[in-house]
């Protein structure tokens, strides 16, 4: 149990559209990071957020976008989906104090874009 | 530009074999270095971590070693069993103004009874 809870866990959008995927942090990790799996591949970061800024973008355009809450929750959002956004979605998070600290997962929320 | 390199990429193995899984990566300036575990389609969950001043770290069954210098990171699994298989990933953990996780693709085990 990593105490980071991800909705909704699997969605299936069409090309075009939009998409809002949820994350829950626990209490006190005020540093939360959004990773993409494509199938077979490792996670590549997206970006991060500490309290409620975005601190680090890994190599993914402006439609990809984010936003951070004081309640330890967050938010992806992806705008004109393309079919290569079919991923799997994980956000992590660790207490904010400590930036090296261990990272925490969670189960991730699969995307599918037909 | 850090990139982490995972070998063997899949292993299948009976129950009962112990498993070394290797991780290299080509910046060695690093923070520290996670070793993750994922089932299909599930999150990844946190093995260990080493922290780079670290020369290894263990818990259970599993140790990992870590040679900052060299860019290597050693999984080491005793006495394997079926519960073992998934895809174990290394992550270092690299500063650019902010740190992030450069994931490799990952080592897939099967573990057979």
């Amino acid at each position: 149990e990593t105490g980071v809870t991800q909705s909704p866990t699997h969605l299936i959008k069409t090309r075009g559209q939009q998409v809002t995927l949820r994350c829950s942090s626990q209490s006190g990790h005020n540093t939360v990071s959004w990773y993409q799996q494509a199938l077979g591949q490792g996670p590549q970061f997206i970006f991060q957020y500490y309290r409620e800024e975005e601190n680090g973008r890994g190599n993914f355009p402006p439609r990809f976008s984010g936003l951070q809450f004081p309640n330890y929750s967050s938010e992806l959002n992806v705008n004109a989906l393309e079919l290569d956004d079919s991923a799997l979605y994980l956000c992590a998070s660790r207490p904010g104090s400590a930036n090296t600290g261990e990272l925490f997962f969670g189960e991730g929320s699969r995307l599918t874009v037909l | 530009k850090q990139e982490v390199t995972q070998i063997p990429a899949a292993l299948s193995v009976p129950e009962g074999e112990n498993l070394v899984l290797n991780c290299s990566f080509t910046d060695s300036a690093i923070y520290n270095l996670q070793w993750f575990r994922q089932d299909p389609g599930k999150g990844l969950t946190s093995l260990l971590l080493i922290q780079s001043s670290q020369r290894e770290q263990t818990s259970g069954r599993l140790n990992a070693s870590l040679d900052k210098s060299s860019g290597r990171s050693t999984l080491y699994i005793a006495a394997s069993q079926p519960g073992d298989s998934a895809t174990y990933l290394c992550a270092p953990l690299i500063s650019g103004g902010y740190n992030k996780l450069i994931f490799g693709a990952g080592t897939r085990l099967a573990v057979h009874p």
